[in-house]
């Protein structure tokens, strides 16, 4: 039972280079979202997809795209590295959006840093 | 939107005392609050949850209170032991198509 699979866990970029942080979830689970983790700022939401072909945005989308051609695959898209994305990024995923009362479950997180 | 504000950021107790995370919302129709742990280098992982309509939650030596007049709720750690050091976080949501959104997280640390 694999949950939420994030790739890659350790990734090093150089300001100005483009790079896809891959997800994929095997739950079955129509919610999905990434969040980025920086020192004394919490969990924050970057975008979210309620559905195949939704998306939305969080707190803190620029500098990022993201699609949902399918259930399974929810992909985070840096487009031009800044130093200022250097963070933890994770998955997420639930049976649908929490407002509802369902459980988050998060990838194991990928650590980026641009240089 | 909903904001959640979470105190205090860092708490130290010893081994075997009590320690309490609060956090408060501003939503007043938030119905479902969360709270995650997480250990160094490791996702976070939900320990306990509770909805609105429940003023309190127990799961052995974790518990959560809820007061929805005041906002805010706080979560409750008896018996500290060392494995209980971690980042943890509270949350909060509406219902209908809104994300979580979480507070800042508290750095507990159980001294032995």
């Amino acid at each position: 039972n694999a949950g939420v699979t994030q790739t890659p866990k350790f990734q090093v970029l150089k300001t100005g280079q483009s790079m896809t942080l891959q997800c994929a979830q095997d739950m079955n689970h129509e919610y999905m979202s990434w969040y980025r983790q920086d020192p004394g700022m919490g969990l924050r939401l970057i975008h979210y997809s309620v559905g195949a072909g939704i998306t939305d945005q969080g707190e803190v989308p620029n500098g990022y795209n993201v699609s949902r051609s399918t259930t399974e695959d929810f992909p985070l898209r840096l487009l031009s590295a800044a130093p200022s994305q250097t963070s933890v990024y994770f998955c997420a995923s639930s049976y649908s959006i929490a407002g509802s009362g369902n459980t988050i479950y998060f990838g194991e997180g990928s650590w980026l840093t641009v240089v | 939107g909903e904001n959640v504000e979470q105190h205090p950021s860092t708490l130290s107790v010893q081994e075997g005392d009590s320690a309490v995370i609060k956090c408060t919302y501003s939503d007043s129709a938030s119905n479902y609050f969360p709270w995650y742990k997480q250990e160094l280098g490791k996702r976070p992982q939900l320990i306990i949850d509770i909805r609105s309509n429940v003023g309190e939650k127990k799961d052995q030596r974790i518990a959560v209170t809820l007061n929805k007049t005041a906002k805010h709720f706080s979560l409750h750690i008896t018996e500290t032991q060392p494995e209980d050091s971690a980042v943890y976080f509270c949350a909060a949501a509406s219902s209908g198509n809104t994300p979580l959104v979480f507070g800042k997280g508290t750095r507990l640390s159980v001294i032995a």
